[in-house]
């Protein structure tokens, strides 16, 4: 693992199902973030988390929750997914919440 | 409420040089930002100021003017492979990145 990956890179779901995308970093950073971004308008912080065992709620947050057991693991899960929620979905992670973040290729969900 | 404002699209011809500008209305101001991000990938970290003035980095210049909410991106010598958006991003008062809708960037010939 080099960086930040993310899983999976793309999903056709159904409304009303559950999902997790995951997101994994080994920079050993103790920031990370879940962005959404849709056509036409900025990247917007769903959640983050400053450092493992914390998280907060970023400007998007209704519909998603995350968990950050460890420094390495940032998981965001849709509990039941609704097609509003069809988007771009980035991670992101950085060494403090000063530092620039670092992005993951993105997890491309689409909500039937 | 908070707002970053850049223009939607700009064309340049390649090896000319373009300023792609960011204006911002934030809650308290921690550091600019600007990514680049080519179609269907991530964003990647070009350049930061936090302090008035200019900074170079090989073809990219990036300036802000805190006093005027106001930054630009400047990009020399263009490249087809400059072809992208660019992305202002302000940290507000809560140490959090505000970001701009982005800047599309098209590269002719």
């Amino acid at each position: 693992i080099a960086g930040i990956t993310q899983a999976p890179t793309s999903q056709i779901l159904a409304a009303g199902r559950r999902m997790t995308l995951r997101c994994t970093q080994d920079m050993r950073h103790n920031a990370m973030y879940w962005y959404r971004q849709d056509l036409g308008l900025g990247l917007r912080l769903i959640h983050y988390s400053n450092t493992a065992g914390t998280t907060g709620k970023g400007e998007v947050p209704d519909g998603y929750s995350v968990s950050r057991a460890n420094t390495d693991d940032f998981p965001l899960t849709l509990a039941s997914a609704v097609p509003s929620q069809t988007s771009v979905y980035f991670c992101a992670s950085s060494e403090g919440s000063e530092s620039e973040q670092f992005f993951g290729p993105g997890t491309r969900l689409t909500v039937l | 409420g908070q707002n970053i404002d850049q223009p939607t699209e700009m064309t340049a011809t390649e090896g000319a040089i373009v300023q792609i500008n960011c204006t911002y209305q934030t809650s308290g101001f921690n550091g600019l930002f600007w990514y680049q991000q080519h179609a269907g990938e991530a964003p990647t970290f070009l350049s930061y100021n936090v302090l008035d003035g200019l900074e170079e980095k090989g073809r990219f210049s990036s300036f802000l003017s805190r006093s005027k909410g106001y930054s630009y991106l400047l990009l020399k010598e263009l490249q087809m492979k400059d072809s992208a958006s660019y992305l202002c991003a302000v940290r507000d008062s809560n140490y959090q990145l505000i970001w701009g809708a982005g800047t599309k960037l098209i590269i002719k010939p």
